[in-house]
């Protein structure tokens, strides 16, 4: 069936550090691709998406690259800020209705 | 506008107990999707509602059953809870033509003791 595959946590980086956080997916098709944020206390967040190969989303400074060769969508930042830290989950849309998420990465940013 | 709301916030029951939680969907959304996110987990899959009716359904028993209102609100139940029912039951709507985009309320955290 179809998965999603992220980096375990937790990600410590300092103030303005580059962050990348890794996600593989395994799928039938070509299935559409998320990025969530999950803050404490809170539900999920829609932080970018990627519809198809090679589609790039971004949003907030953060961009994600729909790799149909490496069945991978990698989530990057240029320079993380302390109200990023929260947990990260990598996630799938399968067949029609529902979507099929990683385990979830924490990052926490240092000041 | 009013996103998805879910209640209660939290709710504290003991094994063997039944739970019933609470969403509304955002305004405009005729679709409601429930998930279970266990602690350090990513949410899983639990069933969807669309005209009232369970559209599909994951890997849950058939202690979790749901029901969609006219006004597209959305209960979720769970009988003769186990201490692996704790955790973040998530609702997520979207448009019954356009699923791959889901808004997600912020969830009820539920711990059977």
């Amino acid at each position: 069936g179809d998965s999603v595959t992220q980096m375990e946590g937790p990600v410590t980086l300092s103030e303005e550090a580059f962050l990348t956080i890794n996600c593989t997916y395994t799928a039938t098709g070509y299935p559409s691709l998320f990025w969530y944020v999950q803050y404490p206390g809170e539900g999920l967040q829609l932080l970018l998406k990627a519809t198809k190969a090679d589609d790039k989303g971004s949003n907030k400074g953060f961009e994600a690259t729909y790799r149909k060769e490496t069945t991978s969508f990698h989530l990057e930042k240029g320079s993380v800020q302390v109200s990023d830290s929260a947990v990260y989950f990598c996630a799938l849309f399968s067949g029609t209705y529902k979507y099929i998420f990683g385990t979830g990465t924490r990052l926490k940013v240092l000041a | 506008d009013a996103g998805v709301t879910q209640s209660p916030t939290h709710l504290i029951k003991t094994r063997g107990q039944q739970v019933t939680l609470r969403c509304s969907p955002k305004s405009g959304h005729d679709t409601v999707s429930w998930y279970q996110q266990a602690l350090g987990q990513g949410p899983q899959f639990i069933f969807q509602y669309y005209e009232e009716e369970e559209r599909q359904r994951g890997n849950f028993p058939d202690r979790f059953s749901g029901h969609q209102f006219p006004n597209y609100s959305s209960e979720l139940n769970v009988n003769a809870l186990l201490l692996g029912d704790s955790a973040l039951y998530l609702c997520a709507s979207s448009l019954a033509g356009s699923t791959d985009t889901q808004y997600f309320g912020p969830g009820t955290r539920l711990t059977v003791l």
